[in-house]
């Protein structure tokens, strides 16, 4: 069974641009969560997303978005990029809709660089 | 308020040397805690999980760890640590109706040959 798969590996951005991220999860799972790692920060959670319907949202601002299509899909983007996005953004997926209850299967991430 | 803190950013161990790194958390209702391990370049495994019942919780690679309430700690341990577990450690809670999980900052973990 293939991983979880985050498309593209690597990307560079300038100031003002906007980004869009893929994440497709482990086949027959149904939920997909997003993290943006950075260096002394540690994983800051952006949002997360079950069944096509965002459940919950970290303390990031609007420029930040996100959705997940009926295959479970997601993409998340990013508006007016500026240079504090530039980082690696993680997706995870479970199968079913509660962490406690399961694990996190973390793709490699995307790796953000804004210049 | 939720959070987690690792309280060490970097330890270098000898290989065959014992381990353990420290985790606390701050969390208003009982606490599921998580030990995921990040080696350069990957995305994060998980190693260990506590929900409830024994303290005391045995992981994938000879890890483990012990759940300590009234200490709000949650530490990671190894008798004896491999060239291979040089990596980047990170310590998780997080609970409820939700897949959202709080993370601490990480323990980058170096092994001296």
């Amino acid at each position: 069974k293939a991983g979880v798969t985050q498309t593209p590996r690597y990307l560079i951005k300038t100031r003002g641009q906007q980004v869009t991220l893929s994440c497709s999860p482990i086949s027959g799972h149904r939920s997909v969560s997003w993290y943006q790692q950075t260096p002394g920060q540690g994983l800051q959670f952006l949002f997360e997303y079950f069944s096509e319907t965002q459940r919950n949202k970290g303390n990031f601002p609007g420029r930040f978005s996100g959705r997940q299509f009926s295959n479970s899909r997601s993409e998340m983007n990013v508006s007016t990029l500026e240079l504090g996005d530039s980082a690696l953004y993680l997706c995870a997926s479970t199968p079913g809709a509660f962490a406690t209850n399961e694990k996190l299967f973390f793709g490699s991430g995307t790796q953000l660089s804004v210049l | 308020a939720q959070s987690v803190t690792q309280p060490d950013i970097h330890i270098t161990v000898s290989e065959g040397a014992s381990l353990e790194l420290r985790c606390n958390y701050s969390y208003g209702a009982t606490p599921y805690l998580f030990w995921y391990v990040q080696s350069p370049g990957q995305g994060l495994q998980l190693l260990l999980k506590y929900f409830s019942g024994d303290t005391l919780v045995q992981g994938i690679k000879g890890f483990e760890a012990e759940f300590k309430r009234s200490q709000s700690s949650f530490n990671l341990r190894k008798p004896s640590v491999h060239w291979s577990d040089a990596a980047e450690y990170f310590c998780a809670v997080g609970g409820g109706a939700t897949n959202k999980l709080i993370f601490g900052t990480g323990t980058l973990l170096a092994v001296q040959p």
